[in-house]
């Protein structure tokens, strides 16, 4: 089967900066992706990693090292609307299924 | 504008009852899927499908049917076989297996 493990929650002041990591075991790899979920919403795509490295979008990172089997979301110069939960999702295999965490809920506080 | 439309909102089944949400996509995709998302939970598989006419069980596909008749369509029956089925139900749509998948905003089912 497949494992991802993510923190169950993270609390932080709103300017500051917060890392969520995620730990995969999967059969395969062929990328993961970062998806936000605000409370009773849908989920949103955040981003995607396939190779090593970090991938820069404004205020949000994704750091990838597929030689650890590990991945992190860096959240930079927090927004109170930036509290949600952060799913973490693998795709083992190029047959269109993804393996998702259980999710960090992200708590911004004034 | 291109979407996911999931329709109802909120739903009820009765004990014995089978049910069935809706998943409408005007984004052209190939792919859709269904997941099911319980509360400290991930989102977990229950069926998918790459093509019209074709589809697959996921992780949790027992007590749940699916049809995809149309491109567009994807509708999920929820089956009296499903002894635990008050959750939050998640429709996807991608165009292949390396682009991120597009949500609807769910259906939440209950049991009354």
């Amino acid at each position: 089967g497949q494992n991802i493990d993510q923190p169950t929650e993270m609390t932080a002041t709103e300017g500051a900066i917060v890392q969520i990591n995620c730990t995969y075991q999967t059969s395969g790899f062929n990328g993961l992706f970062w998806y936000q979920q605000h409370a009773g919403e849908a989920p949103t795509f955040l981003s995607y990693n396939v190779l090593d490295g970090l991938e820069e979008k404004g205020r949000f990172s994704s750091f990838l090292s597929r030689s650890k089997g590990y991945s992190y979301l860096l959240l930079k110069e927090l927004q109170m609307k930036d509290s949600a939960s952060y799913l973490c999702a693998v795709s083992p295999s190029y047959d269109y299924k993804l393996s998702f965490g259980a999710g960090t809920t992200v708590t911004v506080r004034a | 504008d291109g979407g996911i439309t999931q329709s109802p909102k909120y739903l009820f089944r009765k004990e014995g009852q089978n049910v069935t949400l809706s998943c409408e996509q005007n984004l052209n995709h190939d792919a859709m899927y269904w997941y099911r998302q319980d509360p400290g939970q991930g989102l977990r598989l229950i069926y998918y499908s790459q093509i019209v006419n074709d589809f697959q069980k996921g992780d949790i596909a027992e007590g749940y049917s699916v049809s995809r008749e149309k491109k567009e369509s994807f509708p999920l029956t929820v089956t009296s076989a499903q002894k635990n089925p008050t959750a939050f139900y998640l429709c996807a749509s991608s165009s292949s297996a390396d682009q991120p998948q597009h949500f609807g905003d769910g259906t939440r089912l209950s049991i009354l």
